[in-house]
């Protein structure tokens, strides 16, 4: 069965560089049939869509996020990462890292399977 | 980017009611659309993708309509468990977009 696992510092400083890793067990993360993505959610808001990643290399983000995100991966330790640089306190919010389901047939894409979620706050 | 709104943003109800939460398109999603569910403190779940395809071992009393910018999730018959806040997100073109949320609470 896949299962997620976020990991990372609980607290960052303002303007420094946010890193969470997500390890995968249960699944291959270099294998060509499955994909990434990252959410968070800020305290008490809804979601916010971060970035995906297919194939390993292949990475779509946010445009409200693109110039400091960077995804990324670790296949030797089936491993994915989330970098967000710059950071303030508008990026406090519950990190949550995903399983991302996509039926060739009909092209549909969801969040199948999801990590706990890992709460960061930016703070000095 | 596309405008999900979701209403109402929250509702009462009571065990055993039928219940519907309205999600919005601001443009054309075709059937790109799925809805979650989120328990406090819990990470979101799927129960319905591409509009009205039930996500494997989710209850039947689940169900979901709509195509292009007018999608409906249905719940036939509230369950205790079910008290919770809804999400619905399109998947048709990025940056993909969640609605704001439906939290429905015990009457």
């Amino acid at each position: 069965q896949l299962q997620l696992q976020e990991s990372g510092p609980g607290l960052v400083r303002p303007s420094e560089t946010l890193s969470l890793i997500c390890t995968v067990s249960g699944a291959s993360i270099s294998s060509s049939s499955y994909y990434w993505g990252w959410m968070r959610q800020p305290p008490g808001r809804g979601l916010e869509w971060i970035g995906n990643m297919y194939h390993s290399e292949r990475t779509y983000y946010n445009p409200s996020l693109k110039s400091r995100v960077t995804i990324s991966v670790d296949s030797s330790k089936n491993q994915f990462s989330l970098r967000l640089s710059s950071v303030t306190a508008a990026d406090t919010a519950v990190y949550y890292c995903a399983h991302l389901y996509y039926d060739i047939l009909t092209g549909y894409k969801y969040f199948q399977h999801w990590g706990q979620g890992t709460l960061v706050t930016v703070s000095s | 980017d596309i405008q999900m709104t979701q209403s109402p943003s929250s509702l009462s109800a009571s065990v055993g009611d039928r219940v519907t939460i309205t999600c919005r398109a601001s443009q054309s999603i075709n059937t790109f659309l799925n809805w979650f569910q989120q328990r406090p403190g819990k990470a979101p779940k799927v129960l319905i993708y591409g509009a009205s395809s039930l996500q494997s071992g989710v209850p039947s009393r689940f169900s979901g309509s709509g195509s292009g910018t007018d999608f409906t999730l249905t719940i036939s018959s509230l369950q205790p468990e079910d008290f919770a806040t809804y999400y619905c997100q399109q998947s048709y073109s990025l940056p993909w977009t969640f609605g704001q949320g439906t939290k429905v609470e015990i009457k």
